[in-house]
C-alpha cells in the first residue's frame, strides 16, 4: 500500500470548512483513497474514500487531484464535534470483505475545532 | 442499527490471570478483526478472520488467541497476559470497502 503523509496537526473555525491535505505521491493505479476519523479513543469512522472522481457524501467531501497525488478531505461546516484524528489510507479495494483487512493507520491529522 | 459491541469497555486484572474480550456484529460481515492502539505506535493489527474458522495473525498476534465459532462473534483471548499487552483494544468488521469499529476496550495488567 501507498505512504501517506499528513500534517500532525490543524485547527479549524468552528462554522467554517475543514480542509485536511493528504499526501501519496507512490500511489499506484488500483489504489483508492479512504478516509478514516477517531475521534478521542474511541473506535475509529470510515468517512469516505475514492478513486479518481471526487466524492461527496453526507459526511464530507474527497477532491483528488489529476494526478491522484493528493487529496483533500473537506468538511464543509466543522462543528466541535468533528475535532478528531483524521486518517488518510491508500489501499486497494477489491470485491470481497477483504479489501478493508489490515487498515494501516498512520499518524494521521489531530483536527481542532476552535468556538 | 448497523454497530460491532465490545465488552467489557474497561478492565483491569492481574498478570497470569485469563481474560477474553467479547466482540459481536450484526451486520452480517463475514470479515472480522483486532487492533490494539497505543500511543506513539498507532492501531496495530492482532489477528483477523475472513470467515467462520478461518483466522490468521496479524502484525502482532503473541500472546493472543482468537476463535471465530460464528459469524457474529469473534473474542479475543489472553490466556495469561502480561502488563505489556495493557492497551486500548478494537474489534472491527468489515464489508468490501468500510469497516466498522467498536468502542474500545481499555485493558490494564498489573
Amino acid at each position: 500500500d501507498a505512504k501517506t503523509t499528513q500534517p500532525p496537526s490543524m485547527d479549524c473555525a468552528e462554522g467554517r470548512a475543514a480542509n485536511l491535505p493528504c499526501n501519496h505521491s507512490t500511489i499506484s493505479g488500483n489504489e483508492y483513497v479512504y478516509w478514516y476519523r477517531q475521534i478521542h479513543s474511541q473506535g475509529p469512522q470510515y468517512i469516505i474514500h475514492g478513486l479518481k472522481n471526487n466524492e461527496t457524501n453526507e459526511m464530507a467531501s474527497l477532491i483528488i487531484t489529476e494526478d491522484r497525488k493528493s487529496s483533500t478531505l473537506i468538511l464543509p461546516h466543522a462543528t466541535l464535534r468533528d475535532t478528531a484524528v483524521y486518517y488518510c489510507i491508500v489501499r486497494v479495494a477489491r470485491r470481497t470483505s477483504g479489501s478493508a483487512r489490515q487498515l494501516t493507520f498512520g499518524s494521521g491529522t489531530q483536527l481542532t475545532v476552535l468556538p | 442499527e448497523a454497530q460491532v459491541t465490545q465488552n467489557p469497555r474497561y478492565l483491569i486484572t492481574v498478570t497470569g490471570k485469563k481474560l477474553t474480550v467479547t466482540c459481536s456484529q450484526n451486520m452480517n460481515h463475514e470479515y472480522m478483526s483486532w487492533y490494539r492502539q497505543d500511543p506513539g505506535l498507532g492501531l496495530r493489527q492482532i489477528y483477523y478472520s475472513m470467515n467462520v474458522e478461518v483466522t490468521d495473525k496479524g502484525d502482532v498476534p503473541e500472546g493472543y488467541k482468537v476463535s471465530r465459532k460464528e459469524k457474529r462473534n469473534f473474542p479475543l483471548i489472553l490466556e495469561s497476559p502480561s502488563p505489556n499487552q495493557t492497551s486500548l483494544y478494537f474489534c472491527a468488521s468489515a464489508r468490501n470497502t468500510e469497516a466498522f469499529f467498536g468502542q474500545g476496550t481499555r485493558l490494564t495488567v498489573v
